[in-house]
């Protein structure tokens, strides 16, 4: 079985650009959530989406934004870029609603602000 | 405000014996405890999970303990293995339905095993 995909694995963008990651959940799973994870931290959340409706929304500004598909792939959009935009991506899914179970990672988008 | 302390950065185990990750936690709302092993360049994979209702769960080499009294949990990894060798997170998190409880898991900073051969 297929687990999350994320795409593009890597990703080098300059200050002020806008950025689009690409999330598909496990077959069946109908929750997504993104976080982000910088060097020496652990994974910070941002959003989570089920249903293709936002359920939660983490510490981030606006210039996140996240919206999930019928399909229940989901995408990561991030505006005016900065250097501490630098991070690894990370998307998650869950065959639960919001309840704060077990989420299966992807591998990540690796995002470098120059 | 750190609401999930992993306070060892690493830990380094003799293979064969046994590995103690640890973990604290603030918030007494948290009702869902997990565990993550991360390898470079991949994304973190589910080992082990908690509820609060429980003290301990194991799953093969591994086993959670939980301490709600001290807002502690910790992972022992018996045996320890070469392969086990990677960074840990533990997640924390709030269960059920409604507004304040989207589901989403709060991690601490990791800690770093290795398992020497």
């Amino acid at each position: 079985d297929a687990g999350v995909t994320q795409s593009p694995t890597h990703l080098i963008k300059t200050r002020g650009q806008h950025v689009t990651l690409r999330c598909s959940p496990i077959s069946g799973h109908k929750s997504v959530s993104w976080y982000q994870q910088v060097l020496g931290q652990g994974p910070q959340f941002i959003f989570q989406y089920y249903e293709k409706e936002e359920r939660g929304r983490g510490n981030f500004p606006d210039r996140f934004s996240a919206r999930q598909f019928p399909n229940y792939s989901s995408e990561l959009n991030v505006n005016a870029l900065l250097l501490g935009d630098s991070a690894l991506y990370l998307c998650a899914s869950s065959s639960w609603t919001t309840s704060g179970r077990e989420q299966y990672f992807g591998p990540g988008t690796r995002l470098t602000v120059t | 405000d750190q609401q999930v302390k992993q306070n060892s950065p690493s830990l380094s185990v003799q293979e064969g014996r046994i590995s103690i990750l640890n973990c604290d936690y603030t918030n007494s709302m948290f009702d869902y405890f997990l565990w993550y092993k991360k390898y470079p360049a991949e994304g973190p994979t589910f080992l082990i999970s908690i509820s609060s209702i429980k003290d301990k769960n194991e799953d093969g080499r591994f086993t959670v303990f939980l301490n709600k009294s001290a807002k502690h949990l910790s992972l022992h990894i018996v045996p320890s293995q070469p392969g086990d060798s990677a960074v840990y997170f533990c997640a924390a998190s709030r269960t059920g339905l409604g507004s304040s409880n989207t589901g989403k898991l709060i991690f601490g900073q990791g800690t770093t095993l290795q398992v020497k051969p």
